[in-house]
């Protein structure tokens, strides 16, 4: 599975856009992008995916760059609740894809 | 529908014992996988059963194992127990092996003395 780069920590004043950045420069052409977050002492809840196109469901949006090498998460309008890991994982989507491969994620901070 | 279960929620044992832990998807799905998490070292791939056999395995030494019955729920036990064995330990349930939407349970801490 291809390896993920994400920024350790970030901020973000409730209301506004989270956007989560992912970098995945060795993705290849059968590798999805998977999002999921974990809430602290919970464990990770699925939040999105997609392949190329950009996807958005009633939690968040996904963009993936043209050439597939990035993405970005976006939480349009974050609250304190969405205060939280996200694991940005790349991972066929295939009979190996529960073997997720979790990096370390981006700790997001909602303030007020 | 009810979400993934697990239990016990809170385990203290000692060195050299051995534990059980036991994990209930949510009903109709077929696949448990099993993950550690570590301060060190994160979200860990333990294995995963499907239809009660093992399907993929992660790296982790013969100590851990699992199993899975007819009515889908799982047990992993760790027996001889060490103090880095001390985690949280995460069941995921899936409709079909290999997932790809995992739905994880609470956790199971445990704290090995």
């Amino acid at each position: 599975d291809a390896k993920t780069t994400q920024p350790p920590s970030m901020d973000c004043a409730e209301g506004r856009a989270a956007n989560l950045p992912c970098n995945h420069s060795t993705i290849s052409g059968n590798e999805y992008v998977y999002w999921y977050r974990q809430i602290h002492s919970q464990g990770p809840q699925y939040i999105i995916h997609g392949l190329k196109n950009n996807e958005t469901n009633e939690m968040a949006s996904l963009i993936i760059t043209e050439d597939r090498k990035s993405s970005t998460l976006i939480l349009p309008h974050a609250t304190l609740r969405d205060t939280a890991v996200y694991y940005c994982i790349v991972s066929l989507n295939t009979g190996t894809a529960s073997k997720l491969t979790f990096g370390t994620g981006t700790r997001l901070q909602v303030t007020l | 529908k009810a979400g993934v279960t697990q239990t016990p929620r809170y385990l203290i044992k000692t060195r050299g014992q051995q534990v059980t832990l036991s994990c209930s998807p949510i009903s109709g799905h077929r696949s448990v996988s099993w993950y550690q998490q570590t301060p060190g070292q994160g979200l860990q791939f333990l294995f995963e059963y499907f239809s009660e056999t093992q399907r993929n395995k992660g790296n982790f030494p013969g100590r851990f194992s699992g199993r899975q019955f007819s009515n889908s729920r799982s047990e992993m036990n760790v027996s001889t127990l060490e103090l880095g064995d001390s985690a949280l330990y995460l069941c995921a349930s899936s409709l079909e092996v290999g997932g790809p939407f995992l739905y994880f349970g609470p956790g199971t801490r445990l704290l090995v003395l």
